[in-house]
């Protein structure tokens, strides 16, 4: 699987949009990038996943570039709620045949304040 | 409702001694796994199993077996626990319905000390 690399913390006031950047130069072409965030104590969280077209949930976007090396995770409105450990992951699918691993980095740590 | 539950919360223990974690999920899923979080913060996947079956094997010491008695529980027995064996073990599990991806859930945790 692909390495990524993140900055190891951000600030953000509260109600703006926190911009989480993810460079994955080696991305292969079948390798997903996801989005998972750890809140003090709690165990990992899923937020959202994308291969190649840019994604929306309901707590998140993904914006992927077109030559896919790195993206970026949007909280359009951040809280204090989501100060957390962001962690962005590059893996393969399951549709390759291998059994879903998620390898976790050091991520970012997102301070989000009043 | 809990969706991946953990048992117990909290371990404190001796080096020497033998000891199990319990996880349940109630989620219908047919993959659960291990992860090891160390004091460092790092988080790396132990085992994995799918319908029973292990899947993944990291390079973990054999004093940890993996127990998989049924689609909804995963259990973790080590044996012989060492000083290096505390951190927090965290049991997450997957679908595999036969999508490209799949979200893993994770449980609150095992916080694991050995003295």
């Amino acid at each position: 699987d692909a390495k990524t690399t993140q900055p190891t913390s951000m600030d953000c006031a509260e109600g703006r949009a926190a911009n989480l950047p993810c460079n994955h130069s080696t991305i292969s072409g079948n390798e997903y990038v996801y989005w998972y965030r750890q809140i003090h104590s709690q165990g990992p969280q899923y937020i959202i996943h994308g291969l190649k077209n840019n994604e929306t949930n309901e707590m998140a976007s993904l914006i992927i570039t077109e030559d896919r090396k790195s993206s970026t995770l949007i909280l359009p409105h951040a809280t204090l709620r989501d100060t957390a450990v962001y962690y962005c992951i590059v893996m393969l699918g399951w549709n390759t045949g291998t059994a879903s691993k998620l390898t976790f980095g050091t991520g970012t740590r997102l301070q989000v304040t009043l | 409702d809990t969706a991946v539950s953990q048992t117990p919360k909290y371990l404190v223990t001796q080096m020497g001694n033998d000891k199990s974690i319990k996880c349940e999920q109630n989620l219908g899923h047919d993959t659960m796994y291990w992860y090891k979080q160390d004091s460092k913060k790092f988080l790396k996947i132990m085992f994995s199993y799918n319908n029973k079956e292990l899947i993944i094997n990291e390079t973990v010491p054999n004093r940890f077996s993996p127990k998989s008695p049924d689609k909804a529980h995963l259990n973790l027995h080590i044996n012989s626990l060492e000083l290096g064996d505390s951190a927090v073990y965290f049991c997450a599990s997957s679908p595999t319905s036969g999508r490209a991806v799949e979200t893993q859930y994770f449980g609150p945790g095992t916080r694991l000390l050995v003295l």
